[in-house]
């Protein structure tokens, strides 16, 4: 399975202060994708993240990915109380993604 | 642009009864899938489908059945409904590709089983 653990599970700071997730998976990948779900909400695309690229941008969110080491971290700068949210990591292989059980970010206003 | 429509929100059901939950996508995508998420477990695949006329099981798709009759329509189906089966449930559609596409979700439908 080429699930994606994320870590911390849970992640409380106070706004303004910068949140980074961190995502581990088992298998080789084409591509890592990280989602994020507002409660009693569905999931939400944010970024994808190429098997050939080390990392992305896209507005406050950074990506990074080593695939020697099967991992990937989402950082989340200067962080809102917008932004309370669980965040899921999902790595993409041969089959359908696979969804981690997630990291629970609150950010404190 | 509705995006995915997940119909009913909200259903209680008793043991043994049968029901139905629709998923309806206007983005035109070829890929649909379905999924259950429960406390501290994630989203797990029940039945995925790569195109009108076809279905495939994923990680957890025993006690479920899908159809994919029309391309912007994907229907999960219980038969039997268990206590097992209380959870709140997700569509997903995806555009094709040699790789997984990002997804787009629909709100869920939380399914109650007494």
């Amino acid at each position: 399975s080429q699930q994606g653990e994320e870590d911390p599970q849970a992640l409380s700071i106070q706004e303004g202060e910068n949140a980074t997730m961190n995502c581990s998976y088992k298998t080789s990948i084409n591509n890592l994708q990280w989602y994020r779900q507002n409660s009693g909400r569905g999931l939400v695309h944010l970024i994808l993240i190429r098997s050939n690229e080390r990392e992305k941008h896209s507005g406050r969110l950074r990506v990074t990915l080593d695939t020697s080491k099967k991992s990937s971290s989402l950082l989340i700068t200067a962080s809102r109380a917008a932004d309370t949210a669980s965040y899921f990591c999902a790595a993409s292989g041969n089959t359908p993604l696979v969804f981690g059980k997630g990291t629970r970010l609150s950010v404190i206003a | 642009n509705a995006g995915v429509t997940q119909t009913p929100k909200f259903r209680v059901l008793k043991t043994g009864q049968s029901m139905t939950l629709l998923c309806a996508q206007d983005m035109n995508h070829e890929y649909m899938y379905w999924y259950r998420q429960d406390p501290g477990m994630g989203l797990r695949l029940i039945h995925y489908s790569v195109g009108e006329g076809t279905t495939a099981k994923g990680e957890v798709p025993d006690g479920y059945n899908v159809s994919r009759l029309k391309k912007q329509n994907f229907l999960l189906g219980l038969e039997s409904a268990a206590p097992s089966q209380t959870s709140v449930y997700f569509c997903a559609s995806s555009p094709p590709g040699p790789a997984n596409q990002p997804q787009h979700f629909g709100d869920g439908t939380r399914l109650s089983i007494l």
